[in-house]
């Protein structure tokens, strides 16, 4: 099972919104609703920020939200802060040999 | 409060055996299918095993099947993982998560990680 897709890296100034992509395919992304986002510092443990491609766990931040397009999944951060500097993983349940795959990861720097 | 708590990391030669432990508290335990995710050096996460509730049924990622066991004991609320043969690619920050039955597929809360070296 190959990981899905992420851009390495996304960068926006405070009080932006920007966009992180996570691509897989019809077994993973695009068969089930079951597309969750983590954020993880270093050498910090990850930290659930949406799930079920759209859902926010309660004390999660509304700039934070989620939603998907065919195998496409993304997750937007609105107004952006210097806190939200962080490394942003997807993950989804998958029909395939593993039933869970994360993304490659993305590295959000704030300008 | 909800928490999960791996030990048992280290430093091991390769071909060497260790014993993870995650302690949680907080929640039913025997209510969750729980699993190990990890995390190389500078790398991804990387899920690779799981157990059910009441630990009958387990799976592994090829990359670990044969050399590595997941287990749990609801009386202890402890998750564990048997790690033998170890190769110098097991190098990594060990993480135990946990999903809700019959809900989200979404790892809700995490270990803080425990690091296991393969080196000789």
């Amino acid at each position: 099972q190959s990981a899905l897709t992420q851009p390495a890296s996304v960068s926006g100034s405070p009080g932006q919104s920007i966009t992180i992509s996570c691509t897989g395919t019809s077994s993973d992304v695009g068969g089930y609703n079951y597309v969750s986002w983590y954020q993880q510092y270093p050498g910090q443990a990850p930290k659930l920020m949406i799930y079920d491609v759209t859902n926010r766990p309660s004390g999660v931040s509304n700039r934070f939200s989620g939603s998907k397009s065919g195998n496409t999944a993304s997750l937007t951060i609105s107004g952006i802060q210097s806190e939200d500097e962080a490394d942003y993983y997807c993950s989804s349940y998958t029909s395939s040999n593993t039933p869970y795959v994360f993304g490659t990861g993305t590295k959000v720097t704030v300008l | 409060e909800v928490q999960l708590g791996e030990s048992g990391g280290g430093l091991v030669q390769p071909g060497g055996s260790l014993r993870l432990s995650c302690e949680t508290s907080g929640f039913t335990f025997s209510s969750y299918w729980m699993h190990w995710v990890r995390q190389a050096p500078g790398k991804g996460l990387v899920w690779f095993s799981r157990i059910n509730s009441d630990g009958s049924s387990t799976y592994y990622a090829d990359s670990v099947k044969g050399r590595f066991t997941i287990s749990r004991d609801n009386t202890k609320n402890t998750l564990y993982l048997q790690m033998n043969s170890l190769r110098a690619e097991d190098t990594a920050v060990y993480y135990c998560s946990r999903i809700p039955v019959g809900g989200t597929r979404a790892f809700d809360i995490w270990g803080q990680g425990t690091t296991v070296t393969v080196s000789s």
